[in-house]
């Protein structure tokens, strides 16, 4: 079946470095990718929506600037988040619908980013 | 308030026992409706699509209440592998543009 892979799981960066996420669909292609945040104890946040060859649409209150999406090719997109610091902290996760969509994404496995 | 709202839990149930999670949504216009499960630190995955006419599939039963915009989800027989957290999750067109997570329901099934 569609796999999204994502990496790295799990980062552990210093304040005011940038952070690079990879998400790559597997065996399909992703048209779109959705990019969310995921606080402890909290709901799953759009971020942004990447769409191959086009700019990124983000969500009110997400930083472009700061949260850089690239949707270079049909089977992969990028999160980096720039000059992190340690409210950044979180678990991101991406995803994509399949051709089929019926309420279903296929998930990254997410990425765990801890700033110090 | 909240498009999408749970009771975060937790529900300490002994295995075998039936639980219901309830969930409601604050936009009349959403179009489809969806139960996810997610385990700690890991993806989210799609348990089951939410119909008007209610449905199931085997120990889960999904029902949505259209006038009052509430949906549930209800387990059967729990299982210790039961035990996560579901989420519900709104979709606000037809399309897939607008999913709405909520925080989600934490469910803990002991021996």
């Amino acid at each position: 079946g569609a796999v999204v892979s994502q990496h790295p799981s799990r980062v552990i960066c210093k304040s005011g470095t940038s952070v690079k996420i990879e998400c790559r669909s597997l065996d399909f292609q992703a048209t779109t990718m959705f990019w969310y945040r995921q606080f402890p104890k909290q709901s799953l946040m759009l971020m942004a929506t990447s769409n191959e060859g086009s700019k990124a649409t983000y969500e009110q209150g997400v930083e472009k600037d700061k949260f850089l999406i690239n949707h270079a090719s049909l089977t992969l997109s990028t999160l980096t988040v720039t000059s992190a610091h340690p409210e950044d902290s979180s678990f991101y996760i991406c995803s994509a619908p399949g051709q089929a969509f019926k309420g279903k994404l296929f998930f990254g496995s997410g990425t765990q980013l801890s700033v110090l | 308030r909240k498009e999408v709202e749970q009771d975060p839990g937790p529900f300490n149930v002994p295995e075998g026992a039936t639980v219901a999670f309830n969930c409601t949504y604050s936009n009349s216009a959403s179009q489809s409706f969806f139960w996810y499960r997610q385990d700690c630190r890991k993806e989210p995955k799609l348990l089951m699509s939410v119909y008007s006419s209610g449905n199931e599939d085997g120990r889960f039963t999904a029902q949505l209440n259209r006038a009052s915009q509430y949906i549930s989800l209800l387990i059967r027989d729990s299982k210790l592998s039961d035990s996560a957290t579901y989420l519900c999750v709104v979709n606000l067109n037809t399309g897939f543009q607008k999913l709405v997570f909520g925080t989600g329901t934490r469910l803990l099934v002991s021996p």
